[in-house]
């Protein structure tokens, strides 16, 4: 199946610096990038829609301005957790959808667990 | 009311085991349905779409009833590496592709 690299797998930080997070669509081509977060024993919460070449589409309730997301190509996607705080700590998952695909399928990265100190 | 509900379990069964869970969506409008995987602090993984007529692919048997707008996913000859957290995915109508989750249910496959 299609491959999505997410890094760093783990990051540590202090409050108030920012964290920047990757997700590759390694063998395929992907307009649409999706950025989910899940606290423990929760469901996956999708925060934002990452569309290539324009801005991303945020669900209710998440600060754009907090959660910065870069769609410049159609392989790379980041979210950056700007001014990180210990709320902020949680499972941050990627996911891209198959470019001309009917059956929406999406492919997960590894995710990204945030401890903010 | 939540979009999807599941029982969160765990449910715990011995090896060979049958084990059923069922899954309600409240979007009526709702496309696709899927049944994804998660293992402890890892990604989801498709494990199945779920279709009208139902499916089954090896020991796994997926139903979806729209009338009464649940999902279903049955595991026979359960194994131990089937121990995960089983999560119910709903697509609604509209575009963005955006699946919704189940907080899932986990599973516990004991020898």
């Amino acid at each position: 199946g299609a491959v999505v690299s997410q890094h760093p797998s783990w990051v540590i930080c202090k409050s108030g610096t920012s964290v920047k997070i990757e997700c590759r669509s390694l063998d395929f081509q992907a307009t649409t990038m999706f950025w989910y977060r899940q606290f423990p024993k929760q469901s996956l919460m999708l925060m934002a829609t990452s569309n290539e070449g324009s801005k991303a589409t945020y669900e209710q309730g998440v600060e754009k301005d907090k959660f910065l997301i870069n769609h410049a190509s159609l392989t790379l996607s980041t979210l950056t957790v700007t001014s990180a705080h210990p709320e902020d700590s949680s499972f941050y998952i990627c996911s891209a959808r198959v470019t001309g695909t009917a059956k929406n399928i999406q492919y997960f990265g590894a995710g990204t667990r945030l401890s903010v100190l | 009311r939540k979009e999807v509900e599941q029982d969160p379990g765990p449910f715990n069964v011995p090896e060979g085991a049958t084990v059923a869970f069922n899954c309600t969506y409240s979007n009526s409008a709702s496309q696709s349905f899927f049944w994804y995987r998660q293992d402890c602090r890892k990604e989801p993984k498709l494990l199945m779409s779920v279709y009208s007529s139902g499916n089954e692919d090896g020991r796994f048997t997926a139903q979806l009833n729209r009338a009464s707008q649940y999902i279903s996913l049955l595991i026979r000859d359960s194994k131990l590496s089937d121990s995960a957290t089983y999560l119910c995915v709903v697509k609604n109508a509209g575009g963005g592709n955006k699946l919704t989750f189940g907080t899932g249910t986990q599973l516990k496959v004991e020898l």
